[in-house]
């Protein structure tokens, strides 16, 4: 079958840096992808990986290894906005077309 | 511009009614998503639109979900007999498969739905 695991709670304080991982399973492989959620909001795209190695962006940061069938997201300068779920999402190929399979998000929960 | 809409925001309905979710995905995205999401959880996937080819229904929970797309544009999902275990928000998503954008999938806001 095919799986994504993530942590279901991280706890981190406002102002330190949080990893967030994610390892798969699946049956093909063509990016993994990181998708923030607010309670009550809808997820919003944040980063995307196809080849090994890090990507930055602002105070996010993604990483990937293949061959290790592993990712992360790192979140330096936490802010009380930061609080919020985030999935991780393998681009897989079924049938003709890409799906996105999806984790089960890691709550991340910050205190001041 | 215009994001992907969601209409509904809200609806709440008796148990064996049936209801009509409405999305309006980004203009010129080919690919659109329907998910569930109940309170606190994942998304689970419920069916793929990609161009003119056949849809991937293979998230459907059951054939009191049905889904169609016309025009390549507008989606509506149907849900028949609604029961109370199909309340939670349901997602819309589009993407476009242009070449190294990941497929990165653009949400509406969703419809809550409440089945009394």
């Amino acid at each position: 079958g095919q799986s994504l695991e993530q942590p279901s709670e991280v706890t981190a304080v406002e102002g330190a840096i949080v990893q967030i991982n994610c390892t798969y399973q699946t049956s093909g492989f063509y990016g993994l992808s990181w998708y923030q959620q607010h309670d009550g909001g809808a997820p919003t795209f944040l980063s995307y990986n196809a080849l090994d190695g890090l990507e930055e962006t602002g105070r996010f940061s993604s990483f990937l290894s293949r061959s290790d069938s592993y990712g992360y997201l790192l979140l330096q300068e936490l802010q009380m906005k930061d609080s919020a779920s985030y999935f991780c999402a393998v681009r897989d190929h079924k049938d003709s077309n890409y799906q996105l399979i999806w984790g089960a998000g890691t709550k991340l929960i910050i205190k001041p | 511009g215009a994001g992907v809409s969601q209409s509904p925001s809200n609806k709440v309905t008796e148990k064996g009614k049936d209801v009509e979710l409405r999305c309006d995905p980004i203009s010129g995205h080919t690919a659109l998503y329907w998910y569930r999401q109940s309170l606190g959880q994942g998304l689970e996937f419920l069916i793929y639109f990609q161009g003119n080819s056949a849809p991937d229904k293979s998230g459907l929970p059951s054939d009191r979900f049905s889904a169609e797309r016309t025009g390549g544009s507008v989606s509506t999902l149907t849900i028949q007999r609604t029961q109370q275990e199909d309340s939670a928000v349901y997602l819309c998503a589009s993407s476009t498969r242009a070449a190294g954008q990941g497929d990165t999938q653009y949400f509406g806001p969703g419809t809550r739905l409440t089945v009394l």
